[in-house]
């Protein structure tokens, strides 16, 4: 059971440059979403989605775009990298209400 | 403005002792709290929950306490093991929100053998 998987796992970007996170996750899950961890700042959301078909802003939403695929799958999409960007960002899903999230390994994104 | 806040960046404990990570939050509305557990270059773990109408949930080695009038909660890891070195995130989410997790900025635990 690989639960949520990110890819790729590490990136550099050059400023103005775009490129999409792809997660995925086989728990069945409903609600998705996509946090990103800086030093001093905790995890912070910059969007989820309650369910297959909807997406919503969360803390940090500028310069980030999402797509639910279908029901399996959550990508971010960055439009122009900034350096503002660089990050460890996280993929998560959860089933119910519980707010236990389940989350990826990360991916390491450098933005010069 | 941080709703959860982890005031210690970092803790150091000697091993079988015990651990106390502290959290503070500032919203009345959340009624479930979390603490996750997040070893290096890995995705953060569950690892123990309590709701609003509980003051205290066990779970082995950890313990945690919620302080609802202080808005207060803390974690207690009993004793300490090497193992248990890792950034450690307390979290917290409110039914009026869409459970929507709020995470503290984390505090790293580093237990001496």
């Amino acid at each position: 059971n690989a639960g949520v998987t990110q890819t790729p796992k590490f990136q550099v970007l050059k400023t103005g440059q775009s490129m999409t996170l792809q997660c995925a996750q086989d728990m069945n899950h409903n609600s998705m979403y996509w946090y990103r961890q800086d030093p001093g700042m905790g995890l912070r959301l910059i969007y989820y989605s309650a369910s297959e078909g909807t997406t919503d802003k969360g803390e940090v939403p500028n310069g980030y775009n999402v797509s639910r695929l279908n029901k399996r799958e959550f990508s971010l999409r960055l439009e122009s990298a900034a350096p503002s960007q660089t990050s460890v960002y996280f993929c998560a899903s959860i089933q119910g209400i519980t707010g236990e999230l389940f989350f990826g390994e990360g991916s390491r994104l450098t933005v010069l | 403005d941080q709703q959860v806040k982890q005031n210690s960046p970092s803790l150091s404990v000697q091993e079988g002792r015990i651990s106390i990570l502290n959290c503070d939050y500032t919203n009345s509305m959340f009624d479930y709290f979390l603490w996750y557990k997040k070893y290096p270059a890995e995705g953060p773990t569950f690892l123990i929950s309590i709701s609003s109408i509980k003051d205290k949930n066990e779970d082995g080695r950890f313990t945690v306490f919620l302080n609802k009038s202080a808005k207060h909660l803390s974690l207690h890891i009993v004793p300490s093991q090497p193992g248990d070195s890792a950034v450690y995130f307390c979290a917290a989410s409110a039914s009026e929100y869409g459970n929507k997790l709020v995470f503290g900025a984390g505090t790293i635990l580093r237990v001496k053998s």
